[in-house]
């Protein structure tokens, strides 16, 4: 299984600015995925990164909004931008293991925007 | 488009048995999980199954019938620590690793 961190762990911000989400396993991976939870609620994957290309977007959820960055095997980060309430979730992101039958997540980021 | 459903809630005796169902439609199919998730925990792989049959891990037990699009998790001698939600997955129609998720079942266990 994977070991995956994320910082900061929660947050609260502001509406109009910017958060930038950071990402750590502690092994490489081919593909890191993000996911939205709002509380009590399912898992939206909001898009797939992948190292050395841009990410993969789901449907609803934009780059421009999402911007993702992938620089090496083992790292990526999310930022949520131009943040209103409706961004208050919880983020997290996962690794798939080594058959792809599973995916183990990080702790998750809090974020509440006021 | 994929889509999967759940009841959003179960309640059980410690104890008991509980099956969650899990019924999905996708357009390519590679295999459906069990995810567990405590509140303010993150989610945690609990099995997986790719052909029909039954699939044990100790006190945990999955099912899957490719031809009903159904599956369940079962689970057996409920212990409090069991309260929390569980989600059904299917991985991605086109081959690739992401998994798309149910909107998940709440477990209330009564001691």
């Amino acid at each position: 299984s994977a070991v995956i961190s994320q910082k900061p762990s929660r947050d609260i911000c502001q509406r109009g600015t910017s958060l930038t989400i950071q990402c750590q396993v502690d092994s490489q991976v081919t593909m890191m995925f993000w996911y939205r939870q709002q509380p009590g609620q399912s898992l939206t994957l909001i898009a797939t990164a992948n190292q050395g290309s841009e990410a993969t977007y789901e449907s609803g959820f934009v780059i421009d909004k999402f911007p993702i960055s992938r620089p090496n095997l083992t790292f990526s980060t999310l930022t949520v931008s131009n943040m209103s309430p409706e961004d208050s979730s919880i983020y997290l992101c996962s690794v798939s293991g080594g058959l792809a039958v599973e995916q183990y997540f990080g702790p998750g980021t809090r974020l509440t925007v006021t | 488009g994929q889509s999967l459903e759940q009841p959003s809630e179960v309640t059980a005796v410690e104890g008991a048995i509980v099956q969650i169902n899990c019924t999905y439609q996708t357009s390519g199919f590679y295999g459906l999980s069990w995810y567990q998730q405590h509140d303010g925990g993150a989610p945690t792989f609990l099995s997986y199954n790719a052909l029909d049959g039954l699939e044990e891990t100790g006190r945990f037990s999955s099912f899957l019938s490719r031809s009903d699009s159904y599956g369940y998790l079962l689970l057996q001698e409920l212990q409090m620590k069991d309260s929390a939600s569980y989600f059904c997955a299917v991985r991605g129609g086109n081959r690739d690793d992401k998994i798309i998720f149910g909107k998940g079942t709440r477990l209330h266990i009564l001691p």
